[in-house]
C-alpha cells in the first residue's frame, strides 16, 4: 500500500545526543515536510523539500538538519543544539501541480522524549 | 505575518449535539483551506476548500469557505463519541512560498460525552 512510513514511533534521547528520525514515502511525491507538534499547539514547519537535493528552512529550523538524497526519503536529525526537542514529529508529503485536488499526506508520527 | 486562528480551542458536548468549529485566516497567496481530524497520531484529511460558498459534505460533517471574510466553518451534526479529536485547520499557500506551503491553526479539541 502507498503511504508514508516514519520510524521510530517512540524514541528517547539523552541530552547532548543527536538523533535521526526516518521518513520514507512510496507515493512518488516530490515535496516532503517535517512538522513539530507540541501539546495544545498546531503543527509548525521545521523543514521542507520540494525536490531531491534541495530543501528549505521552515519556521523553526534551528537545532534541526535534513537531507534529501532520494525522492523517497527525507530524514530529520534533531541535534544537541535544539534546546527543547521533546515533541511529536510528523513527516508529510504532497504532489506538486496546480490542480485543486492536491492534498498533503501525513505519516504516523514519532514521539521524541529527552531524558 | 501569515496566521490561521481556530476557535474555540476546546469544546465539550454531549452525544447528539451539533457543533460548529471556526477557522479564520490571514494568509498571502492563498490557495486552499484544509480540515484535518487528529485523534492520537497522524492527522487524517477531511476536506479541502478552494471556492467560496460551496459546501463540502461527508456524512455528518460539512464545511464551507468564505474567501471574502477569510473564514471557514466545520459542522458536525448528531455528534458521536468517535468524533472526539483535535480538528486542525490549515491554509495552503501557492507553491513556492518561502515558508513552505501549509500554515496550521492550533486546533480545536472536541470532546463528545456519552
Amino acid at each position: 500500500d502507498g503511504g508514508i512510513t516514519q520510524s521510530p514511533k517512540y524514541l528517547f534521547r539523552k541530552e547532548g545526543q543527536n538523533v535521526t528520525l526516518s521518513c520514507e514515502q512510496n507515493l512518488n511525491h516530490d515535496a516532503m515536510y517535517w512538522y513539530r507538534q507540541d501539546p495544545g499547539q498546531g503543527l509548525r514547519l521545521i523543514y521542507y523539500s520540494q525536490i531531491v537535493n534541495d530543501f528549505q528552512k521552515g519556521d523553526i529550523a534551528e537545532g534541526y538538519s535534513v537531507s534529501r538524497e532520494k525522492k523517497e526519503s527525507f530524514p530529520l536529525t534533531v541535534t544537541s543544539a535544539q534546546k527543547n526537542p521533546t515533541a511529536f514529529y510528523l513527516c508529510a508529503s504532497s504532489a506538486p501541480g496546480q490542480g485543486a485536488g492536491n492534498t498533503i499526506y501525513f505519516g504516523e508520527g514519532s514521539w521524541l522524549t529527552v531524558v | 505575518e501569515d496566521k490561521v486562528v481556530q476557535s474555540p480551542l476546546s469544546l465539550v458536548v454531549h452525544e447528539g449535539d451539533t457543533v460548529t468549529l471556526n477557522c479564520s485566516y490571514e494568509v498571502t497567496n492563498f490557495r486552499s483551506l484544509l480540515w484535518y481530524k487528529q485523534e492520537k497520531k497522524a492527522p487524517t484529511f477531511l476536506f479541502m476548500l478552494t471556492s467560496s460558498g460551496i459546501e463540502k459534505k461527508s456524512g455528518r460533517l460539512s464545511s464551507i469557505l468564505d474567501k471574502k471574510e477569510l473564514f471557514s466553518i466545520l459542522n458536525i451534526t448528531a455528534t458521536q463519541t468517535g468524533d472526539s479529536a483535535v480538528y486542525l485547520c490549515a491554509v495552503r499557500k501557492n507553491y513556492g512560498g518561502s515558508q513552505g506551503n501549509l500554515i496550521f491553526g492550533k486546533g480545536t479539541k472536541l470532546s463528545v460525552k456519552p
